[in-house]
Order: C-alpha cells, then structure tokens, then sequence
C-alpha cells in the first residue's frame, strides 16, 4: 500500500507570492490532516478535512486555507506569502475519524522556503 | 488548553545504553497520547499510543512507554539503543474524542548515539 505522498517536496517562493501544496492520502484514508513545522514553534495544527469538509482548524491566520477533494486528495494554499511561512509542512492521513484505533501516517513533506 | 512539555531538549546516550524520554502532558480528561520519531528530511512514524487500559504501552522498534496518571507523564524507554534510534522523537496528546487529526505535539527531543 502506498503512503501518504506530498509534492511537491521542495519549494522555493518570494515574499507575496502565494503556494500551493498537495497532498495524496493512504488509499481509503478520507480524512486529511495538514501541520506546519518549524525550528521555532515545532509542529502546529493547521487543519484537518474528511469527506471534503473542514472538521478542526488551528489558529492560524485567513492565508493559509486548504481543500479536499472527491478522491480525498488535499490541498492547502498559502497566499501573501510571508519570511516566517518558511517551514516544513507536513500531510497526515488516517482512517475513521473518532475510531480509537485511529492514528496519523504522515508523508515527508514539502519544504517551503520564503525569501 | 492541551499542552505537551518534553523537558530535554536534546540527549546522548552511548549505543547499547538504555534510554528514557520524558514527556508531561497537561489534559483535563483521561488523554489519548502518542510518541513519533522522525529521521531527518522524513515525515513522522508513530511508535506508539495510549488510549486507555493497561498503562505500560508497547510500540514497534522495541520501544515502550508507561502513563501515570498521578504524574501526568507519559516517558519512552527503550533497554538497549542502537544507531539507527538517532532521530528526533515526538510526544504528542489528542486534542479529544473525535478530533482526530488534532494533536498537540511537544518540542521533541532529539537523540544522538555515540559508538
């Protein structure tokens, strides 16, 4: 089975641009989760999505937003990009949502850097 | 709010050595917790959770973790460390039944095994 896939897996973006990564979950996951990681703040929850709708959001301000798809592939788009968005984000899938079997399988990440 | 301390920053232990990583959690409720490590340029892997019963949890890669309640802890252990350990592990506390996709991690500890 194939795990969860992110591309791209390095990017390179100016100051007011806007990015957008993508994620491919496990086959049969439908929920998506998202997380920023830096050197700084650690890992933090942007938000997470199941069956196309947005279930949990972290406190992160309006210019990160995300979308799921039919086929449970996300994306998330950062706009007006800043130096501090500079980070590894990261893609989690898991299966049934409120399961207590459930757990996360992350993918490698796209490494974003801002200049 | 949830909260996750791991206190030390950074550990090196001697390979065959054992090893124990300290994880405290704040929680209102009986906590879902979880340990991850992830390798450099690498998503995270879960090594283990707790959800409830018996409190001295098992987890792949022969890692171990116990829950006290009374303490608020959640430490990993691990016998005899090997080479390959070095990484930086991860404790991590649901954010609550049915969120999932939520957790709140710690900083993390990162590991170095000297020869």
């Amino acid at each position: 089975k194939a795990g969860v896939t992110q591309t791209p897996r390095y990017l390179i973006k100016t100051r007011g641009q806007q990015v957008t990564l993508s994620c491919s979950p496990i086959s049969g996951h439908r929920s998506v989760s998202w997380y920023q990681q830096t050197p700084g703040q650690g890992l933090q929850f942007l938000f997470e999505y199941f069956s196309e709708t947005q279930r949990n959001k972290g406190n992160f301000p309006g210019r990160f937003s995300g979308r799921q798809f039919s086929n449970s592939r996300s994306e998330m788009n950062v706009s007006t990009l800043e130096l501090g968005d500079s980070a590894l984000y990261l893609c989690a899938s898991s299966g049934r949502p409120g399961s207590t079997n459930e757990k996360l399988f992350f993918g490698s990440g796209t490494q974003l850097s801002v200049l | 709010a949830q909260s996750v301390t791991q206190p030390d920053i950074h550990i090196t232990v001697s390979e065959g050595a054992s090893l124990e990583l300290r994880c405290n959690y704040s929680y209102g409720a009986t906590p879902y917790l979880f340990w991850y490590v992830q390798s450099p340029g690498q998503g995270l892997q879960l090594l283990l959770k707790y959800f409830s019963g018996d409190t001295l949890v098992q987890g792949i890669k022969g890692f171990e973790a116990e829950f006290k309640r009374s303490q608020s802890s959640f430490n990993l252990r691990k016998p005899s460390v090997h080479w390959s350990d070095a990484a930086e592990y991860f404790c991590a506390v649901g954010a609550g039944y049915n969120q999932g996709g939520k957790l709140i991690f710690g900083q993390g500890t990162e590991l170095s095994v000297k020869p």
